[in-house]
């Protein structure tokens, strides 16, 4: 089976851009979250989406948005992207039944 | 809130030995704990998961983890450490009785181990 796959792989912005990062999830798994990994703040939780549904919120501003279509897939937005958003952007999908996630290799993200 | 602390930033064993990676939690209700590892470059791979029954959880790659509800601890440990083992580990936590579905990760530890 397919792991979860994340779209592209590497990005260069510039800072009052926005961006669009793209999740599949493995077949069958309904529920998509995002994180974000940065050197000094480790993981953070993003958001958390179940059958097209955010489901879960982390503590992120307004300019960090996502969505999920009806076959799983998820996007996240990142608008007016400032420095700080520099970082490796992980998506992670699961069975709703089983608990742990599988992640993707994530998309590194740069803001110059 | 949840909490996951990994009190060490690095661990350094000799290969051979037994390898132990800390991990304490805090959850109101009851918690379902994670392993995960991340090489360099690549997402994070599940390890292995507590959710009820037997104490001693067995995983991938020869790992295993200790629950102990009265001193919150969810400890990583493995009986002899390979060179392949070094990587960055992170433990989780979630809480369904009041968080479904968001996961509070640790700040990773990075165990190396030494030939």
């Amino acid at each position: 089976k397919a792991g979860v796959t994340q779209t592209p792989r590497y990005l260069i912005k510039t800072r009052g851009q926005q961006v669009t990062l793209s999740c599949s999830p493995i077949s069958g798994h309904r529920s998509v979250s995002w994180y974000q990994q940065t050197p000094g703040q480790g993981l953070q939780f993003l958001f958390e989406y179940f059958s097209e549904t955010q489901r879960n919120k982390g503590n992120f501003p307004g300019r960090f948005s996502g969505r999920q279509f009806s076959n799983s897939r998820s996007e996240m937005n990142v608008s007016t992207l400032e420095l700080g958003d520099s970082a490796l952007y992980l998506c992670a999908s699961q069975w709703d039944s089983t608990y742990e996630q599988y992640f993707g290799p994530g998309t590194r993200l740069t803001v110059t | 809130a949840q909490s996951v602390a990994q009190p060490e930033d690095q661990v350094n064993v000799a290969e051979g030995n037994p390898l132990t990676v800390k991990c304490t939690y805090s959850v109101s209700g009851n918690p379902y704990l994670f392993w995960y590892v991340q090489y360099p470059n690549r997402g994070l791979q599940f390890l292995l998961k507590y959710i009820t029954g037997d104490n001693l959880v067995k995983g991938s790659y020869g790992f295993e983890a200790e629950f102990n509800k009265s001193q919150t601890s969810f400890h990583l440990k493995k009986p002899s450490a390979l060179v392949s083992d070094s990587a960055l580990y992170f433990c989780a936590v979630r809480d369904f009785n009041t968080n479904a579905g968001k996961s509070t990760f640790g700040d990773g530890t990075t165990l190396t181990v030494k030939p």
